[in-house]
């Protein structure tokens, strides 16, 4: 399996700031995707990580507000802009693992914006 | 669009199985997840079936599909307090890889 690291694990936050969140995996991997999980609730795709190129967003949320970049095949960035208290969430990034279809998360980042 | 739901809450007893049932509306699912949640963890994927399997078993854990009916199930055998937990089903349906997800059951379990 994957093994993936994210930084930081929790923050808290002023509004009308930002934060970007690192995810590290430890091998090369083709898919990488950015979910967030609202106090209570299940867990949302943000979009998809490409690497060399745009990331795609799912319905209902824009790169000016969660600008991501994908250098390369193990490392990603999500950013969350100009914050809110709506915002406050669990951030977490997981990839695909190629061969057989599993798909790991990171541990998260518990983000509280006040 | 596709959709997942799972029923909310399961309580059982030490040593008791446990059934976290989840159904899905798309039938072009190729692959369904189940993950499990600790307080204050990540994700960590328990097990996972392809859409052309009906059962698949691993340890305690045993996966159920039933396509006819769109309906999947997570059976724990011998139930353990370090089981309770929040456990998510979640389908993919495209090669894309996003994934969908229930809103997840809260498994408690009594000693």
């Amino acid at each position: 399996s994957a093994v993936i690291s994210q930084k930081p694990s929790r923050d808290i936050c002023q509004r009308g700031t930002s934060l970007t969140i690192q995810c590290q995996v430890d091998s090369q991997v083709t898919m990488m995707f950015w979910y967030r999980q609202q106090p209570g609730q299940s867990l949302t795709l943000i979009a998809t990580a490409n690497q060399g190129s745009e990331a795609t967003y799912e319905s209902g949320f824009v790169i000016d507000k969660f600008p991501i970049s994908r250098p390369n095949l193990t490392f990603s960035t999500l950013t969350v802009s100009n914050m809110s208290p709506e915002d406050s969430s669990i951030y977490l990034c997981s990839v695909l693992a190629s061969s057989y279809n599993e798909q790991f998360f990171g541990p998260g980042t518990r983000l509280t914006v006040l | 669009g596709e959709d997942v739901e799972q029923s909310l809450f399961l309580s059982v007893r030490e040593g008791d199985s446990s059934v976290i049932n989840c159904t899905y509306t798309d039938s072009s699912s190729t692959y369904l997840y189940w993950y499990k949640q600790e307080p204050g963890a990540g994700l960590q994927l328990l097990t996972y079936i392809f859409s052309n399997m009906d059962m698949k078993q691993d340890q305690r854990l045993t996966v159920l599909l039933n396509k006819k009916d769109k309906h999947l199930s997570l059976r724990i055998a011998d139930t353990q307090t370090g089981d309770s937990a929040i456990y998510f089903c979640a389908g993919t349906y495209n090669q894309g890889g996003k994934l969908i997800f229930g809103q997840g059951t809260e498994l408690s379990v009594k000693p």
